[in-house]
């Protein structure tokens, strides 16, 4: 079955660049959505089809998807982006998650 | 805006049922695509199942296949999920999201605020 890999944590400073990374075989064929989940809350899309943005995702939020690797890039990183972040794709009829990435912003 | 709100959860033995279901508002219901999404307690996510806008496509995943089934109502605005056969691994905060459309993937663009499930002996 399709498997996608994240660190389990990324640390960054408040004002610097985070970048999360999810690996998966030729991941880059497929499109990869990105979701932000802080401490007791339900999840939230920030990346979608790859790169878009959804309404209301500050600008500070981007994303890739080229070769096995699909990376979230967070610049200007704020306090309030402490959260899980999880990667996920589709692939042969399933959804698949990776296992998700604790960010702190110390 | 776009609410959805799961209900239905609760402590069930092993080896019951359970149904939950998710109250759609806010958007045109009938015209999207549906999934269930579940978290075990201090876990990562867990996608579940999908269900087409007209129920014409449905998908689970391996570990729930044979037991659960998703289903839908578009005149009550309402998705379920019927869960048979529980079992220990079936723990978790059930979510159900909105799917975006995109083909050949899915796109949870909103999620519900779960419903938790707890299956104990």
């Amino acid at each position: 079955s399709y498997e996608l890999s994240q660190p389990p944590s990324v640390s960054v400073s408040p004002g610097q660049t985070a970048s999360i990374t999810c690996s998966g075989d030729k991941l880059g064929d497929k499109y990869a959505c990105w979701y932000q989940q802080k401490s007791g809350q339900s999840p939230m899309m920030v990346i979608y089809q790859n790169t878009k943005r959804p309404s209301g995702i500050p600008e500070r939020f981007s994303g890739s998807n080229s070769g096995n690797t699909a990376t979230l890039t967070i610049s200007g990183t704020q306090s309030v982006d402490e959260a899980d972040y999880y990667c996920q794709a589709w692939d042969s009829n399933t959804g698949v998650f990776g296992g998700g990435t604790k960010l702190t912003v110390l | 805006e776009v609410q959805l709100a799961e209900s239905g959860g609760g402590l069930v033995q092993r080896g019951g049922s359970l149904r939950l279901s998710c109250a759609a508002n806010g958007f045109t219901f009938k015209t999207y695509g549906m999934n269930w999404v579940r978290q075990a307690p201090g876990k990562g996510l867990e996608w579940v199942s999908y269900i087409s806008s007209s129920s014409g496509t449905i998908y689970y995943a391996d570990s729930v296949k044979g037991r659960f089934t998703v289903s839908r109502d578009n005149a009550r605005n309402s998705l379920f999920l019927q869960m048979n056969s529980l079992r220990d691994e079936d723990t978790a905060v059930y979510y159900c999201t909105r799917d975006l459309g995109i083909a050949a993937t899915i796109t949870c663009d909103y999620w519900g605020q779960g419903t938790l499930v707890t299956v104990s002996s």
